[in-house]
């Protein structure tokens, strides 16, 4: 009953290729995001999806391709893999609240795609 | 200059010890403030949230924001060498924004 989950957990593949990573949620959230984590654990936002609908896209590459097919659901897609690119990608997911006394803005994360471009 | 600064560690203490983590930032408009716990290997987890200023406590976790300086702690009392992880303090504007992210301060609990 894993509540966000990721496949691959491990991925080692050759510069230039496509690969792409799934990312599932059974909590009933409405928000999805990706993370990227370099090597030295720095955490930072790459996409976020809001019942499949785009609503944060930060300076990301467009070789990186988000794609939402319903709620549950957020996976990444990476054209022609750079050795930068080598990174932990966590996917996280939330439910929106306005309520300011919740945590509608808690994020739960998966437990990571290690990414290894060689 | 990042939005907001942590120092990485890694901070090394005895078991029992009290742990003391602070986060800086500079954007005033954050609102909501969290701490994730990240062992290795793992995804980070949610340990306090605090909206605006103030304190809170949870067990043995005790979170504190000061807006006025831009500062946000974690105290962790009593601690244990399964707190050894990394902490990673996060703060949004608003719900539905992106959390901004520190980069994580290593602890290591000694027995």
């Amino acid at each position: 009953d894993t509540a966000v989950s990721q496949t691959p957990k491990y991925l080692v593949t050759q510069m230039g290729n496509d690969k792409s990573i799934k990312c599932e949620q059974n909590l009933g959230h409405d928000t999805m995001y990706w993370y990227k984590q370099d090597s030295k654990k720095f955490l930072k936002i790459m996409f976020s999806y809001n019942n499949k609908e785009l609503i944060i896209n930060e300076t990301v590459p467009n070789r990186f391709s988000p794609k939402s097919p319903d709620k549950a659901h957020l996976n990444l897609h990476i054209n022609s893999l750079e050795l930068g690119d080598s990174a932990v990608y966590f996917c996280a997911s939330s439910h929106l609240s306005e309520r300011r006394d919740s945590v509608g803005e808690t994020q739960y994360f998966g437990p990571g795609t290690r990414l290894l471009v060689l | 200059q990042k939005e907001v600064e942590q120092d990485p560690g890694p901070l090394s203490v005895p078991e029992g010890a009290i742990v003391s983590l602070n986060c800086t930032y500079s954007n005033s408009a954050f609102q909501y403030f969290m701490w994730y716990r990240q062992y290795s290997r793992k995804g980070p987890e949610l340990l306090m949230y605090t909206y605006s200023s103030g304190n809170k406590e949870d067990g043995r976790f005790t979170a504190q924001v000061d807006k006025s300086s831009k500062y946000i702690s974690l105290f962790i009392r009593d601690s244990q060498p399964s707190d050894s992880a990394t902490y990673l303090c996060a703060m949004t504007k608003a719900a539905g924004n992106k959390l901004t992210f520190g980069g994580g301060t290593r602890v290591l609990v000694k027995p």
